[in-house]
């Protein structure tokens, strides 16, 4: 079961560059959100897609964009990074409102 | 907005002791949820709690759902060594869409 697939795993980018990262979940899911975890600022919502066709803020959307592409995938777009986007982000999954969310693996995004 | 207070922050334990975590919410939740993220790797759902006063187990670990909405512990009997990671709650409104998470509890394990 492959759950949410993010890619890629690591990147390295200079300050202004863009960088789109990826997600895909194969369960089915309507809800696709995504997240960066700082030390001890413990897990941040960014974007989240409630469903198909349907993007809203969270809680640190700035310098960040997002495109829900069809059900299985959710990616999320640096435009021109910069080093405070430095950190580990995470996509997650759930099926409806009243269920968990499951978590990809993270990509660790490094903005020299 | 909501917050979460999740404590301690780290907890260092000896192999074999158990082990207390909790969460409070300055609001009321429908759903409580805990995770474990391993380093390196992303959380990944131990338990999850629906109903005000629900006590759910898994293996060695046991959470409760506080009977005010407003709480829950995790517990985990006779560490072991591959317990060691960051746990976090969560909490979940019925009607959102987002979850509030707790800033984590650390855990080492001394073998």
């Amino acid at each position: 079961n492959a759950g949410v697939t993010q890619t890629p795993k690591f990147q390295v980018l200079k300050t202004g560059q863009s960088m789109t990262l990826q997600c895909a979940q194969d369960m089915n899911h309507n809800s696709m959100y995504w997240y960066r975890q700082d030390p001890g600022m413990g897990l941040r919502l960014i974007y989240y897609s409630a469903s198909e066709g349907t993007t809203d803020k969270g809680e640190v959307p700035n310098g960040y964009n997002v495109s829900r592409l069809n059900k299985r995938e959710f990616s999320l777009r640096l435009e021109s990074a910069a080093p405070s986007q430095t950190s580990v982000y995470f996509c997650a999954s759930k099926e409806n409102s009243n269920q968990p969310q499951h978590f990809g693996d993270g990509t660790r995004l490094s903005i020299l | 907005g909501q917050q979460l207070n999740q404590s301690p922050q780290s907890m260092f334990i000896q192999e074999g002791e158990d082990v207390s975590m909790n969460c409070t919410s300055s609001s009321i939740f429908n759903t409580w949820l805990w995770y474990k993220q391993d380093p390196g790797e992303g959380p990944v759902l131990l338990i999850a709690l629906y109903k005000a006063g629900e006590l759910t187990s898994n293996g060695r670990l046991t959470a409760q759902f506080g009977i005010t909405r407003k709480d829950s512990f995790l517990n985990i009997s006779a560490s072991i060594p591959s317990d060691v990671g960051i746990y976090f709650c969560a909490g979940h409104d019925r009607g959102s869409e987002k979850l509030v998470f707790g800033k984590g509890t650390k855990l080492t394990v001394n073998p």
